[in-house]
Parts: C-alpha cells; sequence; structure tokens
C-alpha cells in the first residue's frame, strides 16, 4: 500500500518555465510534508516543507501549496533553471511522527 | 559544518557474506534514521534511533538487518547472509531534539552483492 503517491514520473520544462510536481497521500494522521531534493550520486537534500494549517508556503522559486480537504500537495517551481535538473520527492512523516514515507520520485530535467 | 556522513561510500560483497555500514550523524543530534533506497525508488524506512535505543524499527525487512547505536552517536547497520535482493543505497538521516521533523541526509552508502 502506497501512502504517498507522486506524479509525474518524469517531467521537461523549458528554462524559465513552471515545473509542477503533485503528490497525493491518504493517512489523515500525517502533519508534516517536505520535499526533497536528490542529485545523482548524493543523498536527498530538505527542499522547503508545510504543515497542515497552512495552505502555502514560498522559498524564493520554491512553493507548496497544500489542500488539506483533498489530501494532496504540490510543489511549483518558478523560473526553472538547468541547475534544478534533478530527482524531486514528496514525503510525509508516519503516524508516529518520525519516518518518513516517500513518494516514488519525479525526475526534472529543464532544458536551456 | 560537517553534515551527515557514511562510510564506506561504496561496498561490493558476494552472496551470503555479512556487511556493515556505517553513519556518523551531525554532532549533537539524537535521532537517527536508516533508510533504504533502491533504484528508481524512493528512500524506505528502515529503523530509527532516539538516543542509543530503537524507537521504531518497525522497517527492518528480516532478521539479516539490525542496527545499533551503542553510545548515542555512530550508528552502524549490519547485514547478515546477504542476497542479491539487498543491493540498494542505503541512506542514513539524523535530526534535532528540537527539529525532529527536519532530517539531514548522509550521501549513502552503495551495496552491491553479487
Amino acid at each position: 500500500q502506497q501512502q504517498v503517491k507522486q506524479s509525474p514520473q518524469s517531467l521537461i520544462v523549458q528554462k524559465g518555465g513552471i515545473s509542477i510536481i503533485n503528490c497525493a497521500y491518504e493517512n489523515t494522521a500525517f502533519d508534516y510534508f517536505p520535499w526533497y531534493q536528490q542529485f545523482p550520486g548524493k543523498g536527498p537534500a530538505l527542499l522547503i516543507a508545510i504543515r497542515p494549517d497552512v495552505s502555502e508556503k514560498k522559498e524564493g522559486r520554491f512553493t507548496i501549496s497544500f489542500n488539506k480537504s483533498a489530501k494532496q500537495f504540490s510543489l511549483h517551481i518558478m523560473d526553472s533553471q538547468p541547475g534544478d535538473s534533478a530527482t524531486y520527492f514528496c514525503a510525509a512523516n508516519n503516524q508516529a511522527g518520525t519516518a518518513l514515507i516517500f513518494g516514488k520520485g519525479t525526475t526534472l530535467s529543464v532544458s536551456s | 559544518g560537517a553534515g551527515v556522513s557514511q562510510t564506506p561510500s561504496n561496498k561490493v560483497t558476494e552472496k551470503g557474506k555479512y556487511v556493515e555500514l556505517r553513519c556518523d550523524p551531525i554532532s549533537g543530534h539524537t535521532a537517527l534514521y536508516w533508510y533504504r533506497q533502491s533504484l528508481g525508488q524512493g528512500p524506505e524506512f528502515l529503523i530509527y534511533f532516539q538516543g542509543t535505543g530503537a524507537a521504531d524499527d518497525s522497517g527492518l525487512p528480516n532478521d539479516r538487518f539490525f542496527a545499533v547505536r551503542p553510545e548515542g552517536s555512530v550508528s552502524t547497520l549490519k547485514i547478515q547472509r546477504t542476497e542479491r535482493g539487498d543491493s540498494a543505497v542505503y541512506l542514513c538521516a539524523s535530526s534535532s531534539m528540537t527539529s525532529t521533523d527536519t532530517q539531514y541526509f548522509g550521501p549513502g552508502t552503495r551495496l552491491t552483492v553479487l
């Protein structure tokens, strides 16, 4: 049973465009939703995170939109750059609030 | 400052052998996590330590996998009688007591079982 579903699996965006990655979760007990960025051969790095008491959080070019009733959240990357090309993972904490449950990832390619 | 470090970065072993993977968390971080990442997948939780004790080991796939953190800092993931299906990147993460949700990951150990 996959508790965090992520789409699309891969994404190609032109430089300067907007990249949008979506995630859906099932467990209403989740209360922390981070996005991680991973480059080949590296560990995941925290990009931005949100809690369900807000509907949107913005940090620079990265924005999380959160829809609690729909149990969905998304990452928007504005003015996408070739350096943003990486794999992005959404996640949610487990019911105990300890471990993270990750989506399967989205491979983003930003073409110049 | 120093992040989470993991050694070795790569480990190649033969089926049936025993391996140990080491994680050095960020100094002062009390929580430590092990995850496993298979090719093309997201990290999957294995075990969580708070201090020296394993607070949640529900992700360990079977009794061939074991982890310790004897002094509340460095942790070792131990895999006995390795199988080809154990091949993956093993990631370690740590978090502080004041911000337990924010997990910082190491670069991982790529384990290949031949």
